[in-house]
């Protein structure tokens, strides 16, 4: 069964400072992972998508690396700014099927 | 991306009683939809996948006679919790899925929130 970490759970930076998420997963054989963002109360917005025989995402001040051998991701975000504020889910997709994180809440404070 | 909306966005209701929620793909035909739930801080599990014109197969732990998945037709799945208890009161996403081009995606809807009284 695919287990899907993210570290930290939380996180609180002052605006201007670059955000860095970290996901870890059991199985590496995934097709796809995917980075998710979820404001309080609402549905998610895609992201990212990383096929398996990518290693990075890009866009805008997004950027996410995939090692699918070590069973990790990570989201950037560079120049944070306080609408950045939300949680950020990671998912990766085994035979059609996602498994999410638990998620890290970020926090930017102006 | 494909839109994907469900209706209601939030829902309560009292315990004993049966609430319906549809999942409909605006855009796209959705050969696969899948159920999440959601309660507060943490994440998002599948419940059930469903595709279209089959039985749902639902993940260990669901009730599939608690949780009624129908999927009628592409674009529209259903979720019904019956005789819903206040342990049912959570968020719940469904999610369209199937080919774009050469890869597999899935749309996520907004969400609904039930609270069961």
């Amino acid at each position: 069964k695919q287990e899907v970490t993210q570290i930290p759970a939380a996180l609180s930076v002052p605006e201007g400072e670059n955000l860095v998420l970290n996901c870890s997963f059991t199985d590496s054989a995934i097709y796809n992972l995917q980075w998710f963002r979820q404001d309080p109360g609402k549905g998610l917005t895609s992201l990212l998508l990383i096929q398996s025989s990518q290693r990075e995402q890009t866009s805008g001040r997004l950027n996410a690396s995939l090692d699918k051998s070590s069973g990790r991701s990570t989201l950037y975000i560079a120049a944070s700014q306080p609408g950045d504020s939300a949680t950020y889910l990671c998912a990766v997709d085994n035979d059609y099927k996602l498994s999410f994180g638990a998620g890290t809440t970020v926090t930017v404070r102006a | 991306g494909a839109v994907v909306s469900q209706h209601p966005s939030w829902v309560i209701c009292k315990s004993g009683t049966s609430v319906k929620i549809e999942c409909r793909s605006l855009d796209f035909q959705a050969t696969t939809m899948f159920w999440y739930r959601q309660f507060p801080k943490q994440s998002l599990m599948l419940m059930a996948t469903s595709n279209e014109g089959s039985k749902a197969t639902y993940e260990q732990g669901v009730e599939k006679d608690k949780f009624l998945i129908n999927h009628a037709s592409l674009t529209l799945s259903t979720l019904t919790v019956t005789s819903a208890h206040p342990e049912d009161s959570s968020f719940y996403i469904c999610s369209a899925g199937g080919r774009v081009g050469s890869s597999y995606e899935q749309y996520f809807g907004p969400g609904t929130r039930l609270t069961v009284t």
